[in-house]
């Protein structure tokens, strides 16, 4: 399909374990953002890449938290020793990353569960 | 601190009447306006957006207001369908060098009563 697309849509782990969480954004996208969203709230910026780089990483709770983007279209958000409160869905959004044409798409979330 | 809220975290609307979510936000800054419907177990899906430039903009049954000077932003939905039966949140956003971070609302869930 032509949208955004996240691998794997659920994961359980247990505490203290790495994990990887994928992000596939819509062709031609520039601009590529991961959000948590936790039970009850409404998503919470973590990154934002244009291309390559990370644009603006002020989101990411702790050092813990990591994300890549090679080569400016695929994006990794990698987590080491994960904790309980890590639990919630981690969206990734895409965009043209050009001014006045900012809506982003979003994928349908990896839900990562905690134990 | 919460930049955009939600302040209604549910409504019921009956099908048919018209259907008013409304959202309010802190930063006079923030430029660019969406809401986006979110059916459960899928990722939000865009909806309808207005730039600080405009105070309303329509597209079919969807309408989004924008009060600049109360920092306030509504949508209408009329007239309402049982398929509009949904999570909707509103999002804000300052356009800076680095992106576009957009601040999203807790929500507000919609039911549509046919």
């Amino acid at each position: 399909g032509a949208g955004v697309s996240q691998t794997p849509s659920n994961k359980v782990t247990e505490k203290g374990k790495y994990v990887e969480l994928r992000c596939d954004p819509i062709s031609g996208h520039t601009a590529l953002y991961w959000y948590r969203q936790s039970l009850g709230q409404g998503p919470e910026f973590l990154i934002y890449f244009q291309g390559t780089g990370a644009a603006d990483d002020s989101g990411l709770p702790n050092d813990r938290f990591f994300a890549v983007r090679p080569e400016g279209s695929v994006s990794t958000l990698k987590i080491q020793r994960t904790e309980r409160g890590d639990s919630a869905v981690y969206l990734c959004a895409s965009s043209l990353g050009v001014r006045d044409q900012e809506t982003q798409y979003f994928g349908p979330g990896t839900r990562l569960l905690v134990l | 601190d919460q930049q955009v809220k939600q302040n209604s975290p549910s409504l019921s609307v009956q099908e048919g009447r018209i259907s008013i979510l409304n959202c309010d936000y802190t930063n006079s800054m923030f430029d660019y306006f969406l809401w986006y419907k979110k059916y459960p177990a899928e990722g939000p899906t865009f909806l309808i957006s207005i730039s600080s430039i405009k105070d309303k903009n329509e597209d079919g049954r969807f309408t989004v207001f924008l009060n600049k000077s109360a920092k306030h932003l509504s949508l209408h939905i009329v007239p309402s369908q049982p398929g509009d039966s949904a999570v909707y949140f509103c999002a804000a956003s300052r356009f800076k060098n680095t992106g576009n971070q957009f601040y999203f609302g807790t929500g507000t869930s919609l039911t549509v009563i046919p």
